[in-house]
């Protein structure tokens, strides 16, 4: 069954801390995708990775980072810095095949106190 | 920069019905991609339907069909036969190779679907 997982799927941490996101594709697919999504709002591009050991900022890569270490894996860590770090996080991949579109994972809903 | 505009906030019909979704985008390329996604209460985010810009066709997947306007640049979703299940957040969205297949994204419209 091929597709993109993220966990958890909820998550809950104390401000200040650090917490990562994970997201892994078994799609063979080069790039990934992170995106944030607040209530009633559109999705918003954290980070993009197109290779392995490569990854660009997206319009609000403030407070994130991420590493793609392996084809697979795409991790997001949203740091301490990030000043408004509850919502929903999305993490996608693009197929090479053409045609563009964006598969997603299910999400994870960070709720920081 | 590109720019995707969904004009319509939420929408509401009755289950059968016939709903038309409206997004406009900006954009000064002439190869690029249009789609549009669901996202249900689940939040999962699906894609319904896609539209290469250079295809003069207008893409239909069974019930959801488009209204392509290149010149406009208008490209609006119509879902025949609405069904409770249709009940979502609809995302219309732009990608291109000059831009990295980045997708930007539109705003959103809530559709409800009522029995």
């Amino acid at each position: 069954d091929g597709g993109i997982t993220q966990s958890p799927k909820y998550l809950f941490r104390k401000e200040g801390q650090n917490v990562t996101l994970s997201c892994e594709q078994n799609l063979n697919h080069d790039a990934m995708y992170w995106y944030r999504q607040d209530p009633g709002q559109g999705l918003r591009l954290i980070y993009y990775s197109q290779i392995v050991n490569d990854f660009q900022k997206g319009d609000i890569a403030e407070g994130y980072s991420v590493s793609r270490e392996k084809k697979e894996s795409f991790p997001l860590t949203v740091t301490s810095a990030q000043k408004n770090p509850t919502a929903f996080y999305l993490c996608a991949s693009i197929s090479p095949q053409g045609h563009s579109e964006q598969y997603f994972g299910p999400g994870t809903r960070l709720t920081v106190t | 920069a590109q720019t995707v505009t969904q004009s319509q906030p939420e929408m509401s019909v009755q289950e059968a019905e016939t709903v038309t979704l409206s997004c406009t985008y900006d954009t000064s390329e002439n190869n690029y991609y249009l789609f549009w996604y669901k996202q249900p209460p689940s939040r999962q985010m699906i894609l319904v339907i896609r539209q290469e810009a250079y295809k003069q066709q207008n893409a239909t997947e069974n019930r959801f069909s488009v209204n392509f306007q290149k010149a406009a640049k208008s490209f609006s979703l119509k879902i025949s036969d609405s069904q409770l299940g249709d009940t979502a957040m609809y995302f219309c969205a732009f990608s291109s190779m000059d831009s990295n297949y980045q997708l930007i994204w539109g705003a959103g419209t809530k559709l409800i679907i009522k029995p």
